[in-house]
């Protein structure tokens, strides 16, 4: 069974930095590629980024691009989500999410992990 | 960027009957591999979205055949018929074919 647990939420003032990370497991972490997709209180859904099998491959929406860094470690079946200079507008549910085989959509999700960016 | 518009924002239902959501986009969905690249979500209260539909009508691994989608170009639906009270929550387009942009949501309520 496909298992996806996001950590490293919390409470952190603007400007500043917050790492989190997604633990996988029940599938060859290796084979997929993975990504981020947040959720705004009461809002909608955003893709955050996204990252190739290997790593070698990342992508990201306009607004986190040189501000957010998505990482991955096969060995510990993990992937990160580095968030630096934080808004107030960064403020969400953070979902790791796996894309299917191909990459074209999202097939399993984590329970996500909340991101409050306020001072 | 791709606009994904879905209507209505809140579709009230009773239990059993049938229902359908729409889904446009600003651009054609057909990508240069020939195929479309629209999928479906629900999102049930307090819980994150799982995967209904991918490829405008394929159901995923365990979905019921309640649950049907279809569509072309840039108008998809999604139908569910006999609905039951686990399909209440919000339902969100995704299409895949130029980056990737959610639709707004559609509120399914009693």
């Amino acid at each position: 069974e496909v298992h996806l647990v996001e950590s490293g939420g919390g409470l952190v003032q603007p400007g500043r930095s917050l790492k989190l990370s997604c633990a996988a497991s029940g599938f060859i972490f290796s084979d997929y590629g993975m990504a981020w997709v947040r959720q705004a209180p009461t809002k909608g859904l955003e893709w955050v980024a996204s990252i190739s099998f290997g790593g070698g491959s990342t992508y990201y929406r306009d607004s986190v691009k040189g501000r957010f860094t998505i990482s991955r470690d096969n060995g510990k079946n993990t992937q990160y989500l580095q968030m630096d200079s934080l808004r107030s507008e960064d403020t969400a549910t953070y979902y790791c999410a796996r894309h299917e085989e191909l990459g074209w959509y999202f097939d399993f999700w984590g329970p996500g992990t909340m991101v409050t960016v306020s001072s | 960027d791709i606009l994904m518009t879905q209507t209505p924002v809140s579709l009230p239902v009773s239990l059993g009957g049938q229902v359908s959501i729409s889904c446009r986009s600003s651009q054609s969905l057909v990508h240069s591999d020939g195929d479309t690249h629209l999928h479906w979500y629900l999102q049930k209260p307090g819980q994150s979205p799982q995967l209904l539909i991918y490829r405008v009508s394929n159901r995923f691994s365990g979905v019921p055949d309640r649950f049907s989608g279809s569509g072309s170009g840039t108008d998809f639906t999604l139908k569910i018929s006999r609905v039951e009270p686990e399909d209440l929550g919000v339902y969100y387009c995704l299409q895949s074919t130029h980056f990737r942009t959610f639709g707004g949501g559609t509120k399914l309520e009693l």
